[in-house]
């Protein structure tokens, strides 16, 4: 088991150009979430996916956002015409369904937009 | 809705002193409580979480935190801090674990061990 993987690490990327951040859950997680965390502050929930389904959305995922979970395990989420607003370390997480069940998070990919 | 707030933003201290970082919430129901630490470029380790039962929780690295129903608080302990503690604490609340779980997360507090 070697946990949440996200790749790339870094992505240095020019205002208006496309970005996709990959994320590999631990292997038999059936929920995977994504959080947006800027410097200084909290993480910030984006959206979640129980096994391939997209159960819920934060309204701060724009429509210039999209992730997906094709087949229930890995996770992509694209940003469309960057801003340099998205900035920031986008994390990825995983967990089992269910009470009492931790959430354990990766190392995320740092944005930088200029 | 639920939110969280960390009365510290920075919480400096010496080596082998105690440390407290304050971790508030407000929820008008039940939530479930955790504690994260983030060393410098990394992602978030969890430290230790409230779901029922006692309300005193041990966690990893010789923290352990208290829940408070009547002050709605969650404060963060250690009797004797190390450098190594040195990083960004966050406390989080989720409202209905079973409904997708997803976290509320404090602002953070900056822990600085110094020797």
């Amino acid at each position: 088991d070697t946990g949440v993987s996200q790749d790339p690490r870094h992505k240095i990327t020019k205002r208006g150009q496309n970005v996709t951040f990959r994320c590999d859950p631990i292997s038999e997680h059936n929920r995977l979430y994504w959080y947006r965390q800027t410097l200084g502050q909290g993480p910030e929930f984006l959206t979640y996916f129980q096994n391939e389904a997209q159960l819920e959305k934060s309204r701060l995922l724009s429509d210039r956002f999209s992730a997906e979970r094709p087949k229930g395990s890995f996770s992509t989420l694209e940003i469309q015409r960057t801003e340099q607003g998205d900035s920031a370390m986008y994390l990825c997480a995983s967990s089992l369904a269910g009470e009492g069940n931790t959430i354990y998070f990766g190392e995320g990919s740092w944005l930088t937009v200029v | 809705a639920q939110s969280v707030t960390q009365l510290d933003s920075q919480v400096p201290v010496f080596e082998e002193a105690p440390v407290e970082l304050r971790c508030n919430y407000s929820s008008s129901v039940s939530v479930y409580l955790f504690w994260y630490v983030q060393y410098p470029n990394q992602g978030l380790q969890l430290l230790l979480k409230y779901l029922s039962g006692s309300t005193l929780v041990k966690g990893i690295n010789g923290f352990e935190a208290e829940f408070n129903k009547s002050q709605t608080s969650f404060h963060l302990r250690k009797p004797s801090v190390h450098i190594s503690d040195t990083a960004e604490y966050f406390c989080a609340v989720t409202r209905d674990y079973n409904q997708g779980g997803k976290l509320i997360f404090g602002q953070g507090t900056e822990l600085s061990v110094k020797p």
